[in-house]
């Protein structure tokens, strides 16, 4: 069993729409959780990162993490195609550093 | 103020041959970290290091492969002999120093080498 599982997609949503995007984990010390963003062929980009349970919100952005679920997720307000990405969870325990990815899951965003 | 930079970006082997990534930090960065991408796949943990020291090193293959952070310089990946298994894009991200918990990282474009 993995770590940290994600549903790789892909998935595609008509521009405008929320987006939902979720990562579940077997691992209860992890404390730290990021989302990243990766377009094709480039670095994964630092979208939002919270450290244990509750919501954090940034713009169209909303990042949620359950610790008694072990369950996170990132939701997408009024989608836009430059959404278009593949969007990858990743968590990390204190005092690890190094980080744990999902999959990634493949977005895009249909004009 | 300047990103995570890496090169090269782009790098072709023969197999058997050494293949060196470099990477230089964000400004005031001290915490580097190299992770590799498989095709399809997630990214995965290779090693981390601080200046002159290696302080994780739990993802990096026993053999072949080394890394460094000198105290002047880029951090340095060193992949020897390597095989096509090893085409992979390299990863490098940097994180400020911090005094408990953990701090952000921070990647770069990634180098992407591809082994014939």
């Amino acid at each position: 069993q993995k770590e940290v599982e994600q549903d790789p997609g892909p998935l595609s949503v008509p521009e405008g729409a929320i987006v939902s995007l979720n990562c579940t984990y077997s691992n209860s010390a992890f404390q730290y959780f990021m989302w990243y963003r990766q377009y094709s062929r480039k670095g994964p980009e630092l979208l939002m990162y919270t450290y244990s349970s509750g919501n954090k919100e940034d713009g169209r952005f909303t990042a949620q993490v359950d610790k008694s679920s072990k369950y996170i997720s990132l939701f997408i307000r009024d989608s836009q195609p430059s959404d278009s990405a593949t969007y990858l969870c990743a968590m990390s325990g204190k005092g690890a550093q190094k980080l744990v990815f999902g999959q990634g899951t493949r977005l895009t965003i249909n004009p | 103020n300047a990103g995570v930079m890496q090169n090269p970006r782009h790098l072709v082997r023969r197999r058997g041959q050494e293949a060196r990534l470099r990477c230089s930090p964000m400004k005031g960065h001290s915490h580097v970290y190299w992770y590799r991408q498989l095709p399809e796949e997630g990214l995965k943990f290779m090693v981390y290091l601080q200046k002159e020291n290696i302080i994780d090193e739990s993802g990096m293959p026993k053999e072949r492969f080394s890394a460094e952070f000198p105290k002047e310089g880029p951090s340095i990946l060193r992949i020897q002999q390597v095989v096509r298994g090893d085409s992979a894009a390299y990863f490098c991200a940097s994180s400020p120093y911090q005094t408990g918990g953990l701090g952000e990282q921070y990647f770069g474009p990634g180098t992407r080498l591809t082994v014939t």
